[in-house]
């Protein structure tokens, strides 16, 4: 695509439900990156996927969280048993390689646990 | 862990007028990018330096990096409403390549 598109825009959940967020890369990105931003706050890693390497998932908060992708194309990320600490950005980025070019982000998925 | 730091925290200056925002980070690193973002939702990317470069420009930016000083600077000239955002600096360092963020300068240009 033209660009990295993430869904849904919004999720408004309960806390307790799981929820899954979707990344479409850029096509041809062979590297995708997972980001939370909490309100006012900077940009927290999460997990990254290069290629059918494994994935780096230091970022990773809690074992609520993980992520999928599949190939060099979409991913998702599942949030189990949310809570309420849990609501922030959740932004999506891809790159054409590793450490050699910008990276691309999604307009990112606004999760509300309430 | 946070790399980067941005400095200010907020900037707020007159249309016109120059910005500058600084960026210092703790170890060696491959890449810096400045990234903008407005409203809180998707960033977008400005400029990426690499650690052998010592200075870049594109249109009213121009961002320095000194490696001695492990330090970077973004400098926006002739500011214009439209520039408010909040702007990042990312790192990446050794064999990770994962660009690691700060917490952002906000800028406010007042019309």
């Amino acid at each position: 695509g033209a660009g990295v598109s993430q869904s849904p825009s919004n999720k408004v959940t309960e806390k307790g439900k799981d929820v899954e967020l979707r990344c479409d890369p850029i096509s041809g990105h062979t590297a995708l990156y997972w980001y939370r931003q909490r309100l006012g706050q900077g940009l927290e890693f999460l997990i990254y996927f290069q290629g059918n390497s494994a994935p780096d998932k230091s970022g990773l908060p809690s074992d609520r969280f993980s992520a999928e992708r599949t190939g060099e194309s979409v991913s998702t990320l599942t949030i189990q048993r949310t809570q309420q600490e849990d609501s922030a950005v959740y932004l999506c980025a891809s790159s054409h390689d590793r450490g050699k070019a910008e990276a691309f982000f999604g307009q990112g998925t606004r999760l509300t646990v309430v | 862990s946070q790399q980067g730091e941005e400095d200010p925290q907020a900037l707020s200056i007159q249309e016109g007028e120059n910005a500058t925002m600084n960026c210092s980070y703790k170890t060696s690193i491959n890449n810096l990018q400045w990234y903008r973002q407005n409203s809180g939702r998707g960033l977008v990317h400005l400029i990426l330096i690499r650690s052998n470069e010592r200075e870049k420009h594109s249109g009213r930016l121009r961002v320095t990096l000194d490696t001695s000083k492990k330090s970077s600077s973004l400098l926006i000239t002739a500011s214009r409403a439209a520039d408010t955002a909040s702007y990042f600096c990312a790192t990446d360092a050794g064999g990770s390549y994962i660009p690691t963020f700060g917490r952002g300068t906000s800028l406010i240009v007042h019309p």
